[in-house]
């Protein structure tokens, strides 16, 4: 069964950067796409980009010149760096496996703030 | 960016009844490969997303058939029928066609 996990620090100062890490079981990230999403309170949700299989990524055009998204295949992990953080930027953010986005994480609520 | 209109904001249902969700996208959702990439989620309270139906109409693996998807172009319909009380919670549609990918603003649905 695939299972995928996102830890990182719940609370980050403004002009900071935002780190996260999705852990995969169950299936190698070889394989697939892998993404980041981020569901903002009052419920908006945004993807904001993805890894590939072969490493190579996409962004969301709105966020490109702030995130960065890598891997570690060897720990089967993927990660999601956005710098230049603002409050605006407070959201619960979720990986999964793209394709249809059958699985999530559980997500991890990330607040921006002094 | 496609822009996907997801209507209603809320939705009262009664248990037993039937529910429609209408996501309409800002241009068309059929992929150059003749596939359209429209997926439907449910999101339960302090749970993440499940899909529900994936590519328009086909329902994911243990969705029960109470749920169906329909709609082809820019005009896509979630029906719910005979809705249970797991079935309560924020429904958003995903187009994942066109770069980059965008969800509706979702849909409450809610008890009467």
């Amino acid at each position: 069964e695939v299972q995928l996990q996102e830890s990182g620090p719940g609370l980050v100062k403004p002009s900071q950067s935002l780190s996260l890490t999705c852990s995969v079981t169950g299936y190698s990230i070889t394989s697939n796409y892998w993404g980041w999403i981020r569901k903002f309170p009052g419920n908006k949700m945004e993807w904001i980009g993805h890894i590939s299989y072969s490493g190579s990524t996409s962004y969301n055009p709105s966020l490109k010149s702030r995130i960065s998204i890598t891997r570690d295949t060897s720990k089967n992990q993927f990660f999601l760096q956005l710098n230049s953080v603002t409050t605006e930027d407070t959201a619960t953010y979720y990986c999964a496996r793209e394709g249809w986005f059958a699985y999530w994480g559980q997500g991890t609520l990330v607040t921006v703030s002094s | 960016d496609v822009v996907m209109t997801q209507t209603p904001v809320s939705l009262p249902v009664s248990l037993g009844g039937q529910a429609s969700i209408s996501c309409r996208s800002s241009q068309s959702l059929v992929h150059s490969n003749g596939n359209t990439y429209l997926h439907w989620y449910l999101q339960k309270p302090g749970q993440s997303p499940q899909l529900l139906i994936y590519r328009v109409s086909n329902r994911f693996s243990g969705v029960p058939d109470r749920f169906s998807g329909s709609g082809s172009g820019t005009d896509f319909t979630l029906k719910i029928s005979r809705v249970e009380p797991e079935d309560l919670g924020d429904y958003y549609c995903l187009q994942s066609t066109h770069f980059p990918w965008t969800f509706g603003g979702g849909t409450k649905l809610e008890l009467k």
